[in-house]
Order: C-alpha cells, then structure tokens, then sequence
C-alpha cells in the first residue's frame, strides 16, 4: 500500500535559516504529492502540491520538487521567519482508483526563534 | 474559494452524551467528504469517507455504530459521537472533494472534542 515517511522533528531553526525537511514515499502508478501546514488550533493548509515527475511545487518562498528516481519530496525554504512555526505534513495521493485518499506522514514540527 | 468550516469549534460534553460536528463547503459542491481523527502531536488517521446520498465507508477499526456520518446534501456533512467516552477526546478534522480542481481535499479548521 501507499506510504510516506517523513523526517523527524522537532526542527528548531533560528530566523533566516535554511529549511530542508525530508519526504518519500511509497506507492504505485503516479501519485500526486502535497505539503499541508498546520498552524496551533488549526486545520490543516495546502502549500504546495506536484502531480507528476519532475514537477517543481512552489508557494510563500517553500519549494519541493517530486523526483521520482529517489521517491521524493523534501521541502526546502531558503529563509525562514518566526511566522512559518507550525506542524509540516507530507501526503501523497494515489490515482482516481484509490477515491483521491491522501496519505500522510507523521508530520514535522518546525519552531523558528527570533 | 474552495473553503471549509466546522462547527462548533470546539465542544465539552460528559460522557454518555452524543455530540454532533458539522461539515460545510461554502462556496463548492462536494460529493465527497472525508472525516479525520487526529491525536496531539500525530498525523491524521482517516475515520471515514461520506458520500452524499449513500452509506459512508468506514476504516478498518473505526465503529461505525459510535461514528454516525451523515452526508444529506452536497454542501454538509455532520459527524454524531454517540454515547461519548474520554477516549474520544480528540481534534476531529473534515475536508471536501472539489471536482471542479482536480478532486483536491479542502480543510476545515477541526473541531476540538473534550469529553468529561
């Protein structure tokens, strides 16, 4: 079945620091790839999403590219702020057959100091 | 666009009660909606899958007797906890299929359950 395995956290950075937080996973056919955030008390926030190989996902300065060849798709930001605080979910989504269920990893907690 | 809301955001109740948590697209039709438990500081686990007019399909392990879904129209599913226990407390999550982007999942905000 499909799975994704995340790094684990907690990540503590100081601001303006790089952020790489690791993804693969495991799947069959071509499944699509997200990162969800999660803010404190909140649900949950697409942030950026790739549907096929090679596709590059980009939004509010993260990116994450799905590389097929290493089942892949670490989240990377060059400069993080105070405001990007919150839980990193990795999900991948399998073909139409499997009902659009998302899988996802067990998250990664992010904590940015000024 | 595309926005889901709960209701309520959160609820207390004593054990044995039932609570009721909605689901709504505002602005979309959603023929699907998925029910999500999450634990504090873990993933989510998917409970449910509702689809509006017919019987919603439960995971393995969830008891479909205690998690009544109900998904009536195309824009509301609720999720009744019958005769709650302390283990249900937990942040109970919604999303919705919208068909017109790609079957993306849209989120709501959770609901926080704490039984007493």
């Amino acid at each position: 079945g499909n799975s994704v395995t995340q790094m684990e956290g907690p990540v503590t950075l100081s601001e303006e620091a790089f952020l790489t937080i690791n993804c693969t996973y495991t799947a069959t056919g071509y499944p699509s790839l997200f990162w969800y955030v999660q803010y404190p008390g909140e649900g949950l926030q697409l942030l950026l999403k790739a549907t096929k190989a090679d596709d590059k996902g980009s939004n509010k300065g993260f990116e994450a590219t799905y590389r097929k060849e290493t089942t892949s798709f670490h989240l990377e930001k060059g400069s993080v702020q105070v405001s990007d605080s919150a839980v990193y979910f990795c999900a991948l989504r399998g073909g139409e057959t499997s009902g659009s269920r998302l899988t996802f990893g067990e998250g990664t907690q992010l904590t940015v100091n000024p | 666009g595309a926005v889901v809301s709960q209701h309520p955001s959160w609820v207390i109740c004593k054990s044995g009660t039932s609570v009721k948590i909605e689901c709504r697209s505002l602005d979309f039709q959603a023929t699907t909606m998925f029910w999500y438990r999450q634990f504090p500081k873990q993933s989510l686990m998917l409970m449910a899958t509702s689809n509006e007019g017919s019987k919603a399909t439960y995971e393995q392990g969830v008891e479909k007797d205690k998690f009544l879904i109900n998904h009536a129209s195309l824009t509301l599913s609720t999720l009744t906890v019958t005769s709650a226990h302390p283990e249900d407390s937990s942040f109970y999550i919604c999303s919705a299929r919208d068909v017109r982007d790609h079957y993306e999942q849209y989120f709501g905000p959770g609901t926080r359950l704490t039984v007493t």
